[in-house]
């Protein structure tokens, strides 16, 4: 079993839809959950960091941890075009040092 | 966010020569670098852990001795793929870390490997 599990995808959905995005785990010791965002032969972004269950909001992006179901989720508002790019998860047990990344979820968003 | 630059971004080579790429944090000071190694539609895995002033750290796998990393001061760290295969092209990323607790990790732009 992988440590962390994402859908590959492709997900093509139209402008303006909601995404979501998410990831499985399954080490209880990880504790520190990122999004990053990658475009083609570019290196990943960070979009969102968290270390505890519950939301986190930063404009048309919401990160969801729910760590008794070691589930991650990343939901995207009003999706946009320029959204289109590989999303990664990202875990770590030890603050953000080596981090374990799922395979990314390919989204294609057409106007 | 951290300002991280890498090069080159782009860069064929024939069969048997090194390659050299080069990592550089711009805005902090780099204790560690991490290298990873990306093939097509696959996720980012770490390679190796370089500390400033000592020897790499490198994981299950990954040969030491063709995969060259030397970060001798705290803005740099290289990654030398000695006598390049076909089976090494891939994208290679670093990122940098302070070392600090809790410390978000930023990555560089990516460098492209093509071996003919």
């Amino acid at each position: 079993q992988k440590e962390v599990e994402q859908d590959p995808g492709p997900l093509s959905v139209p402008e303006g839809a909601i995404v979501s995005l998410n990831c499985t785990y399954s080490n209880s010791a990880f504790q520190y959950f990122m999004w990053y965002r990658q475009y083609s032969r570019k290196g990943p972004e960070l979009l969102m960091y968290t270390y505890s269950s519950g939301n986190k909001e930063d404009g048309r992006f919401t990160a969801q941890v729910d760590k008794s179901s070691k589930y991650i989720s990343l939901f995207i508002r009003d999706s946009q075009p320029s959204d289109s790019a590989t999303y990664l998860c990202a875990i770590s047990s030890g603050g953000y040092n080596k981090l374990i990344f799922g395979a990314g979820t390919r989204l294609a968003v057409h106007p | 966010g951290a300002v991280v630059s890498q090069h080159p971004s782009w860069v064929i080579c024939k069969s048997g020569t090194s390659v050299k790429i080069e990592c550089r944090s711009l805005d902090f000071q780099a204790t560690t670098m991490f290298w990873y190694r990306q093939f097509p539609k696959q996720s980012l895995m770490l390679m190796a852990t370089s500390n400033e002033g000592s020897k790499a750290t490198y994981e299950q796998g990954v040969e030491k001795d063709k995969f060259l990393i030397n970060h001798a001061s705290l803005t740099l760290s290289t990654l030398t793929v000695t006598s390049a295969h076909p089976e090494d092209s891939s994208f290679y990323i670093c990122s940098p870390d302070r070392g600090l607790t809790n410390e978000k990790l930023f990555f560089g732009s990516g460098t492209q490997l093509s071996v003919l």
